[in-house]
């Protein structure tokens, strides 16, 4: 089966202290895997595309990398407004359907 | 501003009651989606729509229904069907129903059962 897995499910960091967030995907064929912020309560907001293996998305503190089996999400020296769920969804071949992971929380504390 | 505007933000239904929750874009997007999310699970595709006037079911769909007349509107209905409707539900688009277009949301509704 189809399937997105992130990890942690739950992140806290200190300001300034970097880390990653995964996301491991199983499908048959990748069109794209896409990277959303979502604040509490809201929509998500998109941040990344990424298409192929090897490919790399840079916006302010994040960082997006794909390999042929996961992406990761790198966050450099984050701040509080950093804070929110990040999700990540793999777009199969053939149609436009999405397939979530169920997000990673991060909390960044001053 | 160009955007997706979903209406009401706040929704209670009694048991036995069909509500619709609105989805309006001016991206001028072919594509649109309903998706609903609950906590600590991804999001689940309930209906999808490429083109006016042309819908597919989704993986959860049961218990939902929806309509595609205007390129700009795809509302949803949630029918009395639907046992365990309380949850988050998002609206979204892209320019068209083609794979590697991105896909964007509105705001969310929520909706809740009393």
């Amino acid at each position: 089966e189809d399937q997105v897995t992130q990890s942690p499910e739950a992140l806290r960091l200190q300001e300034g202290e970097s880390s990653s967030l995964n996301c491991s995907y199983t499908v048959s064929g990748l069109r794209g895997l896409f990277w959303y912020r979502q604040d509490p309560g809201k929509g998500p907001e998109f941040l990344f595309t990424l298409y192929s293996a090897g490919e790399e998305k840079e916006k302010e503190r994040l960082k997006a990398t794909l390999t042929k089996k996961e992406s990761f999400l790198h966050i450099t020296a984050p701040k509080p407004e950093d804070s929110a769920t990040y999700l990540c969804a793999v777009q199969e071949s053939g149609y436009n359907k999405l397939i979530f992971g169920a997000g990673t929380r991060l909390a960044v504390h001053p | 501003d160009g955007g997706i505007t979903q209406s009401p933000k706040y929704l209670f239904r009694k048991e036995g009651q069909n509500v619709t929750l609105s989805c309006e874009q001016n991206l001028n997007h072919d594509a649109m989606y309903w998706y609903r999310q609950d906590p600590g699970q991804g999001l689940r595709l309930i209906y999808y729509s490429q083109i006016v006037n042309d819908f597919q079911k989704g993986d959860i769909a049961e218990g939902y229904s929806v309509s595609r007349e205007k390129k700009e509107s795809f509302p949803l209905t949630v029918t009395s069907a639907q046992k365990n409707p309380t949850a988050f539900y998002l609206c979204a688009s892209s320019i068209t129903g083609f794979s590697g277009n991105t896909i964007y949301f509105g705001e969310g509704s929520w909706l809740t059962v009393v």
